[in-house]
């Protein structure tokens, strides 16, 4: 079964406008961490934020903001006034304290900002 | 935090060839992981290196093709064997400090 949903495959907006990402996840483990990742064209994956499943407080880091909600197991992230620098993939992944902690990675959302 | 080298950072290899990719920490590491992206999609487990035992590897994914070797805390290589035009993809090289993960450059093979 699938442990991290991105339901959107891809997303297209313009410059300025706000861009949310959907993530939904599923373990049975109380002790787990949700992470996002940037893979702009250049391959790299660039790590944006690390959430352990004690805390589910939303976090707010420059134009990027993440918003962790246990009772509906969705990591969701927002990018406020979109710039074309953040056209990349973007990756939810999910790490379970049963698993080694391993990543599992959701399907990925192509974000694509236009000038 | 933790400095990961992965090389060769691209190649193009012809079919029935191996390749033997290299990841080097700076850190010593309990347990350090193989991971490949195909074209388009996610990132997916093939194996955990550990030292001093046999890699453990996830489903799909065999010894034999992807053999791994793990001689130190700090060092890890994985060989694409018998590549097909298939095995193009990008793989990566990625270890946990506590619970943070972090991940090489990547390699990014082109079997032609």
């Amino acid at each position: 079964a699938q442990k991290v949903t991105q339901a959107q495959t891809e997303i297209s907006v313009v410059e300025k406008e706000d861009v949310t990402l959907d993530c939904v996840y599923e373990t049975r483990d109380t002790t787990y961490y949700l992470f996002w990742y940037k893979q702009p064209p250049s391959g790299e994956l660039v790590f944006l934020i690390r959430r352990n499943s004690f805390d589910e407080q939303n976090e707010i880091s420059g134009r990027y903001s993440w918003n962790f909600q246990k009772s509906t197991s969705s990591f969701n992230f927002t990018i406020t006034a979109s710039q074309v620098v953040d056209s990349a993939v973007y990756f939810c992944a999910l790490s379970e304290s049963s698993n080694d902690y391993k990543l599992s990675f959701g399907a990925g959302t192509t974000v694509t900002v236009r000038a | 935090s933790a400095v990961i080298s992965q090389k060769p950072s691209r190649d193009i290899c012809q079919r029935g060839t191996s390749l033997t990719i290299q990841c080097q920490v700076d850190s010593q590491v309990t347990m350090m992981f193989w991971y490949r992206q195909q074209p388009g999609q996610s990132l997916t487990l093939i194996a955990t290196a550990n030292q001093g035992s046999e890699a453990t590897y996830e489903s799909g994914f065999v010894i034999d093709k992807f053999p791994i070797s793990r001689p130190n805390l700090t060092f890890s290589t994985l060989t694409v064997s018998n590549m097909s035009p298939e095995d193009s993809s990008i793989y990566l090289c990625s270890v946990n400090l506590g619970t943070e993960a972090f991940f090489g450059q990547g390699t990014r093979l082109t079997v032609v």
